[in-house]
């Protein structure tokens, strides 16, 4: 079974500065898809990032970037230029892309954090 | 495209009594997906529907639980005989592909006294 660790349960950081949350999973597949949500206190759960694990190329949106290290198994996501509406709490998560496998999502317990003005 | 939208937003039940909580995805979303949070946690997937289909059931979802998606559109996830422990945020979220990404609802917050 897959799992997805994150290991800063709370994390802070000045507005304008960057921040990284750390991110790792254990699977024993080859070829899967790896997200980074976002729930901020409203609750809506938005999706930030998305890396298919073929791909070597990090993904990057805006601001948010990841660094994909599949032989580590490791998944973190840098918010670069932190905003105060990035306040929330951000949740890496796992799917596998093996056609006819489980469509479920496995999440990590998060991280909540904090950008201070 | 609205969202996907859930309701009601919050319910309050009393132990032993039936919920009933309705999920209405983005319209050309076939992929449906319940999930459960509880408090500090991440999400606990519960079910999965493609169209009409129950694809996928967690070992989470007991028998007193059970999810419908009549004619693949809306979909209805049931508790039976309510416990203290079923106290959570119920969310829903929908896609059309597997891998792509999910959008949730803002979730029904059930609070069982």
């Amino acid at each position: 079974a897959q799992t997805v660790t994150q290991s800063q349960p709370e994390m802070s950081v000045q507005e304008a500065e960057t921040v990284t949350l750390s991110c790792t999973y254990d699977t024993s597949e080859n070829n899967y898809y790896l997200f980074w949500y976002k729930q901020p206190p409203s609750r809506q759960m938005i999706l930030v990032i998305r890396q298919e694990a073929y791909k070597q190329q990090n993904a990057t949106e805006n601001r948010f970037s990841v660094n994909f290290q599949k032989a580590a198994k490791s998944f973190s996501l840098k918010i670069s230029d932190s905003q105060l509406g990035d306040t929330a709490m951000y949740f890496c998560a796992f799917m596998t892309a093996f056609q006819g496998g489980s469509e479920k999502l496995v999440f990590g317990k998060g991280t909540k954090l904090t950008v201070n003005p | 495209d609205t969202g996907v939208s859930q309701d009601p937003r919050h319910k309050i039940t009393k132990r032993g009594q039936n919920v009933t909580f309705r999920c209405d995805p983005i319209s050309e979303h076939n992929r449906l997906y319940w999930y459960r949070q509880t408090l500090g946690q991440g999400p606990e997937f519960l079910t999965y529907f493609q169209n009409e289909a129950q694809l996928e059931k967690s070992r989470l979802l007991s028998d007193r639980f059970s999810a419908e998606r009549p004619k693949g559109s809306f979909s209805t996830l049931e508790i039976q005989r309510t416990e203290q422990g079923d106290s959570a945020m119920y969310l829903c979220a929908s896609s059309t592909y597997r891998g792509e990404k999910l959008f949730f609802g803002s979730g029904t917050q059930l609070s069982v006294l």
